[in-house]
């Protein structure tokens, strides 16, 4: 079974605080994304990644980077934590799409992030 | 962009009963997939089942199925015999060749004993 192992189930910063958000995946996926999930938004994506050092901005980068170094990590940066980044973060891999319909997503458990 | 849209943000079933919950989609694009994804309290997305644009037939995986009508760009969930571990957020999604996942609001389901 695939794995996505989110370092952190819950995590509480200080507002201005770079903070951190590690995922790490055992399929040797390429394909790697970050959402945010807000009551009554659904998930968001933030950034994915098809490569290692490869990013793509999704709808709602602001405030955040990604670093792919390796294949199987990924990791969310917030330079400078704000309250309006308290939320639920998502890691997802999958792999690379050559029949690109049958590459399902398997996601990590989430990190809450509270952010003070 | 392709915009999903869940118009119910919480349903309830009593258990061994039937439930529906609802998914409505814009695109412009002929080519895409649709899913149902579960979140149960663990948190963990679970696929339940996903659909081929071009493929007429509805999906299927054992008590659930969908009504997929790709004009009305419409793609509800049906749960037959409802089961208390189908309590759960529920959400609809969209992919397309551009390979983003994006994701409906969210139905929360309550299984009542």
């Amino acid at each position: 079974d695939v794995k996505v192992t989110q370092s952190s189930r819950y995590l509480v910063k200080r507002t201005g605080e770079k903070v951190f958000l590690e995922c790490v995946q055992d399929m040797d996926h390429e394909n790697m994304f970050w959402y945010r999930q807000d009551p009554g938004l659904g998930l968001r994506l933030i950034y994915f990644s098809y490569d290692v050092k490869m990013k793509e901005k999704g709808d709602i980068p602001e405030g955040y980077s990604v670093s792919r170094e390796k294949k199987e990590r990924f990791s969310l940066i917030l330079e400078s934590a704000s309250t309006n980044q308290t939320s639920m973060y998502l890691c997802a891999s999958s792999t690379l799409i050559r029949d690109w319909s049958n590459s399902p997503l398997h996601f990590g458990n989430g990190t809450r992030l509270t952010v003070t | 962009a392709q915009t999903v849209t869940q118009s119910q943000p919480e349903m309830s079933v009593q258990e061994a009963e039937t439930v529906t919950l609802s998914c409505t989609y814009d695109t412009s694009e002929s080519d895409y997939y649709l899913f149902w994804y579960k979140q149960p309290p663990s948190r963990q997305m679970i696929l339940v089942i996903r659909q081929e644009a071009y493929k007429q037939q509805n999906a299927t995986e054992n008590r659930f199925s969908v009504n997929f009508q790709k004009a009305a760009k419409s793609f509800s969930l049906k749960i037959s015999d409802s089961q208390l571990g189908d309590a759960a957020m529920y959400f609809c999604a969209y992919r397309s060749r551009a390979q983003k996942l994006v994701f409906g609001q969210g139905t929360r389901l309550t299984i009542n004993p």
